[in-house]
């Protein structure tokens, strides 16, 4: 069994504070590293799919790095907003494109104070 | 474009009742996954499909089944629903196995 883990579990921030988490999983099972926002009532959004060690992906003011020889990811969130609380998911692909089966971590809860 | 939907949103069952969590994408998708969210924990892999006619166990499958008739639907059979069965409920999809999935909004099921 994957053992894939974030950090840390929750995190209370200011508005316009930059904050990130980290997402930890086995660096020798490794095809693809996903990030997902998941809000509450909602269901989980896509964010990242990273691949590449060394690879940094954007999104408006969020952007993702990648180490795959020590097996962690970051997550970078710049100037937080309160509609960036969310839970923030990462999941590891270790089996590539043949099944697509992601491990998940249990989640960073983020809450961001007006 | 309605994505990965899912029915019901709401279900209390009493115990040994059993019940079909249904699941349904119109992005043509050959990829679905049944994953269930229980407090604290990360998203658990139940049981998914690679395309039609095809479906193999993921991490906890027990008391659970499946079916993939067709490439736009993939319904979850619960059997004799026990009280460790109470969790959320999701269903997924990609296109290929590689990409982000597409996820429904969920089942939230209670076993009482």
């Amino acid at each position: 069994i994957l053992n894939v883990e974030q950090s840390p579990q929750s995190l209370h921030v200011q508005e316009g504070d930059s904050t990130n988490f980290t997402c930890s999983f086995p660096s020798s099972n490794f095809y693809a590293l996903h990030w997902y926002r998941w809000e509450t009532a909602k269901s989980p959004e896509a964010l990242f799919v990273m691949t590449l060690n060394g690879d940094e992906k954007k999104k408006g003011r969020i952007s993702a790095t990648l180490n795959t020889k020590e097996g962690y990811s970051y997550l970078y969130i710049k100037g937080s907003q309160p509609e960036d609380s969310a839970t923030y998911l990462c999941a590891l692909n270790a089996g590539g494109t043949s099944y697509g089966k992601l491990t998940f971590g249990q989640g960073t809860i983020l809450t961001v104070h007006p | 474009n309605a994505g990965v939907t899912q029915t019901p949103k709401f279900r209390i069952l009493k115990i040994g009742q059993s019940m079909t969590l249904q699941c349904a994408q119109d992005m043509n998708h050959n990829y679905m996954y049944w994953y269930r969210q229980d407090p604290g924990m990360g998203l658990k892999l139940i049981y998914y499909s690679v395309g039609a006619g095809i479906t193999d166990k993921g991490e906890v499958p027990n008391g659970y089944n499946v079916s993939r008739s067709t490439t736009e639907d993939f319904p979850l059979r619960l059997e004799l629903a026990a009280p460790s069965q109470t969790s959320v409920y999701f269903c997924a999809s990609n296109i290929q196995g590689g990409g982000g999935y597409t996820f429904g909004s969920g089942t939230r099921l209670t076993v009482v």
